[in-house]
Order: C-alpha cells, then sequence, then structure tokens
C-alpha cells in the first residue's frame, strides 16, 4: 500500500478563499484523523472519523472548517473563508483499530496571506 | 492540565549516551500509548507501542509504562546523530469519547 496520501502538498492561498484538504487513507482502515500541527500549539486533533462517520469534531476551531468523508478512500477538509491564522501544516492520518497507532500522511502545509 | 505533557527540551546528549524522554497524562483509563519520531519538515513515524504495565524494548528503543503513576518514558540507547528529532507522546484517551492526543513533542540533539 502507498500510505496515506495527501494533496495537495503545498497550498498558498489568499485570505477569503476557499481552501480544500484531500485526503486518501491506507485501505482497510476504518478510523480517520485529521491533524494540525503549529509551533504554538502543537498537533491539535480536528477531527476523526469511523467507518466514514464523523464521530468527534470537537476540535474544530470554527464554523469555517468543515470535513467530509464520502466513502472509505476519501476525506476532505474545507476552509471557507480562510484566515492568516489557519496557516499551519495539516495532517491526514488512518488506523485500522481504535486502539492501533495511526499513520500520517505527508502532510499539507497551508499558508494563507 | 493538559492531557499529554512533555518537557519540550530541547534535550541534549552525547553520541552513545542514553536520551530518557517523559510523559504524563490525565486519563486513567488511558489503553493505548505511542512514541513518534519527528524531523523537521516530516510527519510523525511511530517508533514504539505499549499498552501493559512495564518495559517493552525494540532495537536500541525501550518504552516504559506505569499507569498508576500514569506516565509514560521512552529510553534510546546507544544514542546517534541520526535520533536527533522531536519525539511526541501519544495516548488513546477514552473519557469523554476516544481520540488520540498527543503532547507537546520533545526535541532531543544528539551530539556527534
Amino acid at each position: 500500500d502507498a500510505g496515506v496520501i495527501q494533496s495537495p502538498r503545498h497550498e498558498v492561498t489568499e485570505m477569503g478563499q476557499e481552501v480544500t484538504l484531500r485526503c486518501k487513507p491506507i485501505s482497510g482502515h476504518d478510523y480517520l484523523f485529521w491533524y494540525r500541527q503549529t509551533m504554538m500549539r502543537g498537533l491539535e486533533l480536528l477531527i476523526y472519523f469511523n467507518n466514514n462517520v464523523p464521530i468527534d469534531d470537537s476540535g474544530m476551531p470554527e464554523d469555517r472548517f468543515s470535513a467530509k468523508m464520502p466513502n472509505a478512500s476519501f476525506s476532505t477538509l474545507k476552509i471557507q473563508p480562510s484566515e492568516p491564522r489557519d496557516s499551519a501544516v495539516y495532517f491526514c492520518a488512518s488506523s485500522p483499530d481504535r486502539r492501533d497507532e495511526a499513520f500520517f500522511g505527508q502532510g499539507t502545509r497551508l499558508t494563507v496571506v | 492540565q493538559k492531557e499529554v505533557e512533555q518537557n519540550s527540551g530541547p534535550l541534549s546528549v552525547p553520541e552513545g549516551a542514553i536520551a530518557s524522554l517523559n510523559c504524563t497524562y490525565s486519563d486513567r483509563g488511558s489503553q493505548s500509548f505511542f512514541w513518534y519520531r519527528q524531523y523537521s519538515g516530516k510527519s510523525p513515524e511511530l517508533i514504539m507501542s505499549i499498552y501493559s504495565n512495564g518495559d517493552k524494548e525494540d532495537g536500541r528503543f525501550t518504552a516504559q509504562l506505569n499507569k498508576a503513576s500514569q506516565y509514560v518514558s521512552l529510553l534510546i540507547r546507544d544514542s546517534q546523530p541520526s535520533d536527533s528529532a522531536t519525539y511526541l507522546c501519544a495516548v488513546n484517551v477514552v473519557t469523554g469519547g476516544f481520540k488520540t492526543i498527543f503532547g507537546a513533542g520533545t526535541r532531543l540533539f544528539v551530539k556527534a
């Protein structure tokens, strides 16, 4: 398996624009996580899905953030409208079971100017 | 109190020495514990997982878990310059719903 695949790797956008980050989890993994990493706040869990169903979105910072998982092989994280403080590295990770390790994608480095 | 706490470091050790990294957590119901290594500009990768009290060894790495004291540690023996990275402690917390929480990470420098 190719691992967790995220796109794009880098995104630079202007404040107010919509940003969509994409993730393909490892096949057979039932759990999918979206994390955000910044120097100030470290690695924060934004939302996670189990069998395509959102289970906990308490980490989503504002209504400007939304996430979907329409099927087992694809998820999106959308920010609309984007703001400079959203600049961070966004990681998608997947796991076969709730007790197991999470496998991370390479991340999307988002810069909002 | 943060759910998972680590000393941010940096921790500096000479090559060949033992590096000791510590982590405490607040959720007593937690069952799964992980150490990830993250090189600058890269994604976290798993070093060790531990589920039961005691020690677990894998090559130069030993994870230690003490659920009564709510701490997890990682020992790196014969440290190498290539071990220089940020080490993240992660805990699967269950109170309020299952989720994996990461500590802020400890930066380790191994001097040649």
